[in-house]
C-alpha cells in the first residue's frame, strides 16, 4: 500500500529562481490538499482540489504560487520569483469523500530553503 | 473562522506513565470535526484519532483518548502508557463539515512531546 509521495524531499534555490514541487496521492483519492508548515507552526491551507478541479485557495497563496493537478491524479505546486519568506515545509495531504472520518493521509513534504 | 490554540509548547512525561495534550478550539459552524496529528522529526504527519462535534461518546483508539468537552469548546488528547517512539510534536487540528466545502483542517501550534526513561 503506497501513501502519498512528494517529490523532492529538499530543494535549495536562489532567490528569484522558479521551483516546482509534485504530490503524487493514494491511488482512490478525489480531494487533494497543499498546506505550508513554518518552523514552530502548525501547517496552513494554500489550496484544494476535488479531481482536477481547483475549488479553492487560500489568501496565503499569492500570485507568484500556482498548483495543477491534471487528471485528476498527480498535482504539482510552482512558485515563481521565490523569496526568502517562501522557505518552509510543503505539505501534500489526499483523502476520498462518503465516509465518516476521511482523514487525510499527508506525503512527508517538501522542505524548501530560499537563499 | 476557526481557530485551534494549544498553549503547552512543550511537554515531558516518564515511560510508562500517562499524559494530556491541552486543545481549545473556536468555531461558529454547528458541525464540525476535530482530529489529532503526530508529527515526529522525520515530517510526516499521522492521523490519530477524530471526535464530530455530535457524537456523545468520547472517541478512543487504542492508548489515545480524545476527552471532548464541547461545552468547554475543548478536545484534549490523553494518551496512556507513553512509549519513548510517542516523543514528537502533536498537533490538534479542526474541519468545518458543511456539504459542498473543502474540509480544510485549521491547525494548532502544536506541542512537543518528550519521553522520558
Amino acid at each position: 500500500d503506497t501513501g502519498v509521495s512528494q517529490d523532492p524531499r529538499h530543494k535549495i534555490t536562489k532567490r528569484g529562481q522558479n521551483v516546482t514541487f509534485r504530490c503524487d496521492p493514494i491511488s482512490e483519492h478525489n480531494r487533494l490538499y497543499w498546506y505550508r508548515q513554518t518552523l514552530g507552526q502548525g501547517p496552513e491551507f494554500l489550496t484544494y482540489f476535488q479531481n482536477e478541479a481547483q475549488l479553492e485557495k487560500s489568501r496565503l497563496l499569492s500570485d507568484r504560487f500556482s498548483a495543477e493537478r491534471p487528471k485528476g491524479s498527480f498535482s504539482t505546486l510552482e512558485i515563481q520569483r521565490t523569496e526568502q519568506g517562501d522557505s518552509a515545509m510543503y505539505l501534500c495531504a489526499s483523502t476520498t469523500e462518503g465516509g465518516r472520518v476521511n482523514e487525510q493521509y499527508f506525503g512527508p513534504g517538501t522542505r524548501l530553503t530560499v537563499t | 473562522a476557526q481557530k485551534i490554540t494549544q498553549t503547552q509548547p512543550g511537554m515531558f512525561v516518564q515511560e510508562k506513565e500517562a499524559v494530556t495534550l491541552d486543545c481549545t478550539y473556536d468555531t461558529s459552524d454547528p458541525s464540525y470535526g476535530l482530529f489529532w496529528y503526530k508529527q515526529p522529526s522525520s515530517g510526516e504527519m499521522i492521523f490519530l484519532i477524530y471526535q464530530g462535534s455530535y457524537d456523545q461518546q468520547n472517541a478512543t483508539e487504542g492508548r489515545y483518548s480524545l476527552n471532548f468537552q464541547k461545552a468547554r469548546k475543548s478536545a484534549n488528547l490523553v494518551i496512556s502508557a507513553s512509549q519513548l517512539g510517542d516523543s514528537a510534536m502533536y498537533f490538534c487540528a479542526m474541519r468545518e463539515e458543511r456539504a459542498g466545502t473543502a474540509s480544510k483542517l485549521t491547525f494548532g501550534t502544536g506541542t512537543r512531546l518528550q519521553v522520558t526513561l
